[in-house]
């Protein structure tokens, strides 16, 4: 079965870019979304469809897909911004996600 | 408010039943595809089934199939989850998840999540 793989963790200082990763083999053929999930609550979709950002996700937040690797980046992070991400890929009619990255703001 | 709300989970022993539901409002139901992911206490989310926004249409993953059946009601806006068989391992959070608009068209993410409901399996 399909698998796609992220870092457990990514720090970060306030201000500076983040970027978390998802490794999947031959990703970039296919389409890859992410999720951000603050403690206690539900997962939020942050990017769909590689690249596009859903209505009331802050310009901040895009992405890339190409290769192997599917790629959030967080420009000028904020505090609000610490959380887990997961990036999520579909593959013969299942759906697959990552372990998910901590990003630590700090 | 377009909402997904989940009800049904609690404390089953291993080898029973439950049955999940998830009430939406505020968007029309019928048209989406809809799903079940779950979170195990401190773990990841793993994708558990969808059905297709018509009902014809269900898949499952290979660690539920068998044992977990997902339905819908389009006249009561309510996605179901039966599951049988439960084990251990079940134990999650089981959250209700909303496909996006393109779902049909091949691209299967997530813009809407319920709050979730927690199942746990143990005697």
């Amino acid at each position: 079965s399909y698998e796609v793989t992220q870092p457990p963790s990514v720090s970060v200082s306030p201000g500076q870019t983040a970027t978390i990763t998802c490794s999947g083999e031959r990703l970039g053929d296919k389409y890859a979304c992410w999720y951000q999930q603050k403690p206690g609550q539900s997962p939020v979709l942050v990017i769909y469809r590689d690249s596009k950002r859903p209505s009331g996700i802050p310009e901040r937040f895009s992405g890339s897909n190409s290769g192997n690797t599917a790629t959030l980046t967080i420009s000028g992070t904020q505090t609000m911004d610490e959380a887990e991400y997961f990036c999520q890929a579909w593959d013969s009619s299942s759906v697959v996600f990552g372990g998910g990255t901590k990003l630590t703001v700090l | 408010e377009v909402q997904l709300l989940e009800s049904g989970g609690g404390l089953v022993q291993p080898g029973g039943s439950l049955r999940l539901s998830c009430a939406a409002s505020r968007f029309t139901f019928s048209s989406y595809a809809l799903s079940w992911v779950r979170q195990a206490p401190g773990k990841g989310l793993e994708w558990v089934s969808s059905i297709s926004h018509s009902g014809e249409s269900t898949y499952y993953a290979d660690s539920v199939k068998g044992r977990f059946t997902i339905s819908r009601d389009n006249s009561k806006n309510t996605l179901f989850f039966q599951m049988n068989s439960l084990r251990a391992e079940d134990t999650a959070v089981y959250y209700c998840a909303k496909g996006g608009p393109d779902w049909g068209s091949g691209y299967w993410y997530f813009d809407l999540w319920g709050r979730g409901t927690l199942v746990t399996v143990s005697s």
